[in-house]
C-alpha cells in the first residue's frame, strides 16, 4: 500500500548536469502530474500525463523532459540543471479529469532539489 | 493568464475561534474548486471539494462558493493548534487545477 513515492527525497546537483527525479503510483491512476512549489508562487505544472506514452505541457516546461512508458512510473528530467530548477518538486496522480469528476490529486511527498 | 488569488498571511486565530479563508479566480468557466492542507515539509493533502453555490460542510470544515462573485472560502470552526498549516485553493480550468500560493494559518493556543 504505497500509493505514490518519490525518490530521491533530497539532491545536490551542479549547474549543467542532468537530473532525473523519478514517481512512482500504485493506484494505476490514469492521469499524472508534475509540479514544482517555489515560495511566493504556489504550485505550477510542469507536464502531465493522461496515460502511458500520453503527456502535455503545463504553465512552466522548459528545461523538463518526460516520459511514461508505464501506467504506474512517471519520470522527469532536466537536462542542464539550471539554479532556478531549484526547487521542491511534487508528483501528484488523479484517477482522472472528466470535467465534472472530483479530480482529486494525490501527491507524492515532494523532492527537494538544489542546484548549485 | 487564468489566476488564483490567495492572501497570503500569516492569518493568525485564537484557539477554538473560527477560521476563514478566502480565494478569488479568474476563470469564470472554472466548475470545480478545492481546497488542500499543507504542513511545512509536507505535501499537499486534500480538505474538501465544491461545485455549487453556497455551503457545503464537512466536520468543522465549511466550504463557500460564489460564481457570481468568483469567491471560495474554507471556514474552520473550533480552531486547533493542529489546524495550522498553509491552506492552498485550487480551481479547475480546462482540465487542469490552477493553484493559489497559499494561505498560511496559526492557530494560538
Amino acid at each position: 500500500d504505497a500509493g505514490i513515492t518519490q525518490s530521491p527525497r533530497y539532491k545536490i546537483t551542479e549547474t549543467g548536469r542532468q537530473v532525473t527525479l523519478m514517481c512512482h503510483q500504485t493506484w494505476s491512476h490514469s492521469y499524472m502530474f508534475w509540479y514544482r512549489q517555489d515560495l511566493g508562487h504556489g504550485l505550477r505544472l510542469i507536464y502531465y500525463s493522461a496515460a502511458a506514452d500520453i503527456t502535455d505541457k503545463g504553465e512552466v516546461p522548459d528545461g523538463y523532459v518526460v516520459s511514461r512508458s508505464k501506467t504506474e512510473n512517471f519520470p522527469l528530467t532536466l537536462e542542464s540543471a539550471t539554479r532556478s530548477q531549484t526547487s521542491v518538486y511534487f508528483c501528484a496522480s488523479s484517477e482522472s479529469t472528466n470535467f465534472q469528476g472530483a479530480d482529486e490529486q494525490y501527491f507524492g511527498p515532494g523532492t527537494r532539489l538544489t542546484v548549485t | 493568464q487564468k489566476e488564483v488569488e490567495q492572501n497570503s498571511g500569516p492569518l493568525s486565530v485564537p484557539e477554538g475561534a473560527i477560521a476563514s479563508l478566502n480565494c478569488t479566480y479568474s476563470d469564470r468557466g472554472s466548475q470545480s474548486f478545492f481546497w488542500y492542507r499543507q504542513y511545512s515539509g509536507k505535501s499537499p493533502e486534500l480538505i474538501m471539494f465544491i461545485y455549487s453555490n453556497g455551503d457545503k460542510e464537512d466536520g468543522r470544515f465549511t466550504a463557500q462558493l460564489n460564481k457570481a462573485s468568483q469567491y471560495v472560502s474554507l471556514l474552520i470552526r473550533d480552531s486547533q493548534p493542529s489546524d495550522s498549516a498553509t491552506y492552498l485553493c485550487a480551481v479547475k480550468s480546462n482540465y487542469q487545477l490552477i493553484w493559489g500560493a497559499g494561505t498560511k494559518l496559526i492557530i494560538k493556543p
